[in-house]
């Protein structure tokens, strides 16, 4: 399976724009790239996914490289709110399981 | 529509004793998930079902079962709980339509002593 590999930490003023990257070198033309975040003491939640063009919904943005062998996660204003761990996860079209979560991304958004 | 439950929130059992943990959605998904996630970790796929009746072996099988009897109800099943299953266990659904996102419940944190 193709793995991504995300930043352990990161940090973010509050209201400031947030640019959380993911790598996914070996990722394979029939993968999405999606994306879900995980507030305190809550399951999972989808924020956003895409294939190659970039995305947009009213949660964040998804910019994907030209290579696709990278992406990053955009909120555009960061609140107190989105303080989460991201992660970023590579979903194969053709199959419906194989799915790994890694440890992903805590961000941090400061007053 | 309430999403994806999952039932207990919480409970502690010793080892050795078993307990189902019952997940249900009302999405009509076809798809379904148990995952488990320890402190530090990311989450891990315990087992999944492509539909009613069905079910097979994720990441991390041993020592659970599971079963898929209607559509909308997974179980998760410790037949003997040893203390390494310990963990926040996550319930999560998705409809077959190619590339959509998956719903996932509160969780279920369980002790085991």
């Amino acid at each position: 399976d193709a793995k991504t590999t995300q930043p352990n930490s990161m940090e973010s003023n509050e209201e400031e724009p947030v640019h959380l990257p993911c790598n996914h070198s070996t990722i394979s033309g029939t993968d999405y790239i999606h994306w879900y975040r995980q507030l305190p003491s809550q399951g999972p939640e989808y924020v956003i996914h895409g294939l190659t063009s970039n995305v947009n919904n009213r949660m964040a943005s998804l910019a994907i490289a030209e290579d696709r062998k990278s992406s990053t996660l955009i909120l555009h204003r960061a609140t107190l709110r989105d303080a989460a761990v991201y992660y970023c996860i590579l979903r194969d079209v053709r199959g419906y399981q194989k799915v790994t979560f890694g440890t992903g991304t805590k961000l941090q958004v400061i007053p | 529509n309430a999403g994806v439950t999952q039932t207990p929130k919480f409970r502690v059992l010793k080892t050795g004793q078993s307990m189902t943990l019952l997940c249900a959605q009302d999405m009509n998904h076809e798809y379904m998930y148990w995952y488990r996630q320890d402190p530090g970790m990311g989450l891990r796929l315990i087992h999944y079902s492509v539909g009613e009746g069905t079910t097979a072996k994720g990441e991390v099988p041993d020592g659970y079962n599971v079963s898929r009897l209607k559509k909308q109800n997974f179980l998760l099943g410790l037949e003997s709980a040893a203390p390494s299953q310990t963990s926040v266990y996550f319930c999560a659904s998705r409809p077959i339509v190619r590339g959509n996102e998956q719903y996932f419940g509160p969780g279920t944190r369980l002790t085991v002593t």
